[in-house]
């Protein structure tokens, strides 16, 4: 089975410095992997995406995220934090079920928090 | 353009009651999603549908769930009997197609509490 890791439950970072979320993934055959972005009574926002090319993907709001398939990790990045990016972020990897469906499998989820 | 929406916002239901959530995905897409989001077992996939495609029901926690999709477009969910353990934030999503590289779009999800 597929699974996706988010070894943090929160994160901290002071505005205008860079950020990291991590993910790991275990997957068997290629790997498609996802970031969406949940905002507090908000429906999750689609991010980014990797599904191949590029190890470096970028996204919405100034994000991107790193593929890396030696150490299976697809980590979050921005350069400089803004405190309207605090939210709870999830890492998702395409899940390829029975009869060719395709769920999302989602890891816990990381509380990113940008203090002023 | 409009995105998927979802109603009701919120249900608060008694135990043993029935429930429908429904959900209006955008419009040309042709996969659409069920999933749940409660606190101890974090987002997990409960169903899928492909145009008129028979549904993959391999996420469902149990016989008490079911889903239908209507013209392939407008899907509800079903509850029977509900539960306790059911109260949860059940999200629909849609994409293009079911193709792995097509991204998900979410509506703002139903919140259901069950007393």
């Amino acid at each position: 089975a597929q699974s996706v890791a988010q070894p943090e439950d929160q994160v901290n970072v002071a505005e205008g410095n860079p950020l990291t979320v991590k993910c790991t993934y275990s997957v068997s055959g290629n790997p498609y992997l996802f970031w969406y972005v949940q905002y507090p009574n908000r429906g999750l926002q689609f991010l980014l995406k990797y599904i191949t090319g590029d190890n470096l993907v970028k996204g919405s709001y100034g994000f991107e995220a790193e593929f890396n398939k030696s150490q299976t990790s697809f980590h979050l990045k921005k350069p400089s934090a803004l405190v309207s990016d605090s939210a709870l972020y999830f890492c998702a990897v395409r899940d390829r079920r029975g009869g060719g469906a395709d769920g999302l499998t989602f890891g816990k989820g990381t509380h990113l928090i940008i203090q002023p | 353009g409009a995105g998927v929406s979802q109603s009701p916002s919120n249900k608060v239901t008694e135990k043993g009651k029935d429930v429908e959530l429904r959900c209006d995905p955008i419009s040309g897409h042709t996969a659409l999603y069920w999933y749940r989001q409660s606190l101890g077992q974090g987002l997990e996939f409960l169903i899928y549908f492909q145009g008129n495609s028979a549904p993959d029901k391999s996420g469902l926690p149990s016989d008490r769930f079911s889903a239908e999709r209507t013209g392939g477009s407008v899907s509800t969910l079903t509850i029977q009997r509900t539960q306790q353990e059911d109260s949860a934030v059940y999200l629909c999503a849609s994409s293009r197609t079911s193709e792995s590289s097509y991204e998900q779009y979410f509506g703002p999800g139903t919140r259901l509490t069950v007393t």
